[in-house]
């Protein structure tokens, strides 16, 4: 079993729509969660943190469930500027500063 | 936030030379750098981590004699891949971080923009 899954899509939505993507872990003792976005061919940008209250910024809305292990990243709104693979990671505590991702979902906005 | 640059972006290289790519944090100085692999479609793996000053920790399955780690100063690390070959082609792509975590604490990486590497 991996340990970040997600759902690779890709997800093609028109602008304006809202879409939600998720993710599960694997180890139970992970304490860090975040969403990255990956444009083609550059670096992953941390996109937000994901805390267990859930959290929001702007158009975005995380949500944790540690019982299910489950991640969410929901986007209201679409932009066509959204485009873009994002990245479910996690940090697994017991490895320290580590980083873990997932493949990540593909979002392809359209006008 | 704080910036990493790498280089070259970029490198097309023959089977059986040695590449060597440079990661650099331009305004803080990274006690902890990682070195990440991503082939086509996948994700980021992690091969090793770099504290300054000591021996790279590779994860599980990195050749550490193939992925040589060099993390001299507090704003460089280097990754040699050598005698590369055409499975060693991917983006490699470097991040640090201004605290030698002992676990207790994540603190944020800044990634670099990434060095695309061919082999033929």
């Amino acid at each position: 079993r991996k340990e970040v899954e997600q759902d690779p899509g890709p997800f093609n939505v028109p602008e304006g729509a809202t879409v939600a993507f998720n993710c599960t872990y694997s180890n139970s003792a992970s304490q860090s969660f975040f969403w990255y976005r990956q444009d083609c061919r550059k670096e992953p940008k941390l996109l937000m943190s994901v805390y267990s209250s859930g959290n929001e910024d702007g158009r975005f809305t995380a949500q944790l469930n540690r019982a299910s292990q489950y991640i969410s990243l929901l986007i209201r709104d679409s932009k066509l500027s959204d485009s873009a693979t994002y990245l479910c990671v996690v940090n697994p505590m017991e490895y320290g500063n580590k980083l873990v991702f997932g493949a990540g979902t593909i979002l392809r906005v359209k006008s | 936030g704080a910036v990493v640059s790498q280089h070259p972006s970029w490198v097309i290289c023959k089977s059986g030379t040695s590449v060597k790519i440079e990661c650099r944090s331009l305004d803080f100085q990274a006690t902890t750098m990682f070195w990440y692999r991503q082939f086509p479609k996948k994700s980021l793996m992690l091969m090793a981590t770099s504290n300054e000053g000591s021996k790279a920790t590779y994860e599980q399955g990195v050749e550490k004699d193939k992925f040589l780690i060099n993390h001299a100063s507090l704003t460089l690390s280097t990754l040699t891949v050598t005698s590369a070959h055409p499975e060693d082609s991917s983006f490699y792509i470097c991040s640090a971080s201004d605290f030698a975590t002992s676990g207790t604490l994540y603190n944020e990486q800044f990634f670099g923009p990434g060095t695309r590497l061919t082999v033929l």
